[in-house]
């Protein structure tokens, strides 16, 4: 069964804009990391934020913040200002701690940002 | 402080042929997780090691295996290569710990296997 669901199209955005990128995830476990990468087309996969499902406060990295609605499950990515060096494809991620402890990775969303 | 490195970063290989895939993690890290990325399946979890014991192993066939040793470095074989095989192999340390929490993973640029 599909765990985290990331829809959206290809985005494109304007430098210096902010956008969000959509994350569902499905769990029964109580105890469970989220995560979001962030993949170039080098192929290298870039840890962005992580969100613990007991984490009281939404995670924060930099320009990177999550967005943790947990009731509804969902954990969506802004970027805030985005730089042409935003481009990439992004990776919403989770791991069950008391399931199967794996990290099971979304489809991605491809962004484009334009000058 | 050096990131993952794999090597070799491209390979070609034909079909029935065998492959091993090295990755040498983070210092001080000691878990090592292997991924599969395709177009078509996306990002599959292969498996993982910590302190040299496989933890954890995704679905793959048993023509997929791989090992620890004890400095964490990891390497990753697969036999009689297939032509679905072609994929980048990302591989993936964190600190991990003894109940396998928490910790972010950092992965390394890849290895885009061809097979032909």
């Amino acid at each position: 069964a599909q765990k985290i669901t990331q829809t959206q199209p290809g985005m494109f955005v304007q430098e210096k804009e902010a956008v969000t990128l959509d994350c569902t995830y499905d769990t029964s476990d109580p105890s469970y990391g989220l995560f979001w990468y962030k993949q170039p087309s080098s192929g290298e996969m870039i840890f962005l934020i992580y969100q613990g499902s007991y984490d009281q406060q939404n995670a924060t990295e930099g320009r990177y913040s999550l967005n943790f609605q947990k009731a509804r499950k969902s954990a969506n990515l802004v970027i805030s200002a985005s730089q042409l060096g935003d481009s990439a494809m992004y990776f919403c991620a989770m791991r069950e701690y008391y399931g199967n402890n794996r990290l099971a990775f979304g489809k991605g969303n491809q962004v484009v940002v334009i000058p | 402080k050096a990131g993952v490195t794999q090597t070799p970063r491209y390979l070609i290989k034909t079909r029935g042929q065998q492959v091993t895939l090295s990755c040498s993690p983070i210092s001080g890290h000691r878990s090592v997780s292997w991924y599969q990325q395709t177009p078509g399946q996306g990002l599959q979890f292969l498996f993982e090691y910590f302190s040299e014991t496989q933890r954890n192993k995704g679905n793959f066939p048993g023509r997929f295996s791989g090992r620890q040793f004890s400095n964490s470095r990891s390497e990753m074989n697969v036999s009689t290569l297939e032509l679905g095989d072609s994929a980048l192999y990302l591989c993936a340390s964190s600190l991990g710990s003894a109940s396998g929490g928490g910790y972010e993973q950092y992965f390394g640029p890849g290895t885009r296997l061809t097979v032909t």
